[in-house]
């Protein structure tokens, strides 16, 4: 089965840096992504990690250890717009399909 | 110009009855899914269809039944409605079977609040 463990909520400060961490066990791993939920909205994708190391993409950057079952999600600069939910998610195959794990999110919230 | 749409945004229904919400996707993707956000906020899979096929089928009571009838939609019939169905229904598509050369990401519709009184 799949676990996927990510804090439930966290508070930084505008313009501060924010690091949201995220532990997984799976089997058949197959990458790893983060994405935004905006109270009431859709999740909005992020990032992307399959392979070791760091993806940057320019407020935001999403680390991945494979050997470790971690990733972290960055977030510099932070504006108030930032305060959302974001979810860790895993996607694993076996059977013949894939599938999408999400964690249970961790709600950030900005505050002046 | 949405990517992915789902009709109706709001659903408010009594306990038992019979309700349909549906998806359609314009960004050409061949898969599929079907999520459900309880109130804690937990996303989780139920369906997913690849070229109108079922590939997975998460432990969701029988009520539920989606139908794929082309590639662009998929739509969630639910039968003999209960309290704990209550929830937001996301859809999403994606394309499939490129991971490793693209990322098969997966994109949402705006979600259906279910509310079952």
């Amino acid at each position: 089965g799949q676990n996927i463990d990510q804090p439930t909520e966290m508070t930084a400060t505008e313009g501060a840096i924010v690091q949201i961490n995220c532990t997984y066990q799976t089997s058949g791993f197959n990458g790893l992504f983060w994405y935004q939920q905006h109270a009431g909205e859709a999740p909005t994708f992020l990032s992307y990690n399959v392979l070791d190391g760091l993806e940057e993409k320019g407020r935001f950057s999403s680390f991945l250890s494979r050997s470790k079952g971690y990733s972290y999600l960055l977030l510099k600069e932070l504006q108030m717009k930032d305060s959302a939910s974001y979810l860790c998610a895993v996607r694993s195959s076996g059977a013949g399909s894939y599938q999408l794990t999400f964690g249970k999110g961790t709600k950030l919230s900005v505050i002046p | 110009d949405t990517a992915v749409s789902q009709t109706p945004k709001y659903l408010v229904t009594q306990m038992g009855n019979d309700k349909s919400i549906k998806c359609e996707q314009n960004l050409g993707h061949d898969t599929m899914y079907w999520y459900k956000q309880d109130s804690k906020k937990f996303l989780k899979i139920m369906f997913s269809y690849n070229n109108k096929e079922l590939i997975i089928n998460e432990t969701v009571p029988n009520r539920f039944s989606p139908k794929s009838p082309d590639k662009a939609h998929l739509n969630l019939h639910i039968n003999s409605l209960e309290l704990g169905d209550s929830a937001v229904y996301f859809c999403a598509s994606s394309t499939w079977g490129l991971a490793g050369r693209s990322t098969d990401t997966q994109y949402f519709g705006p979600g259906t609040r279910l509310t079952v009184l």
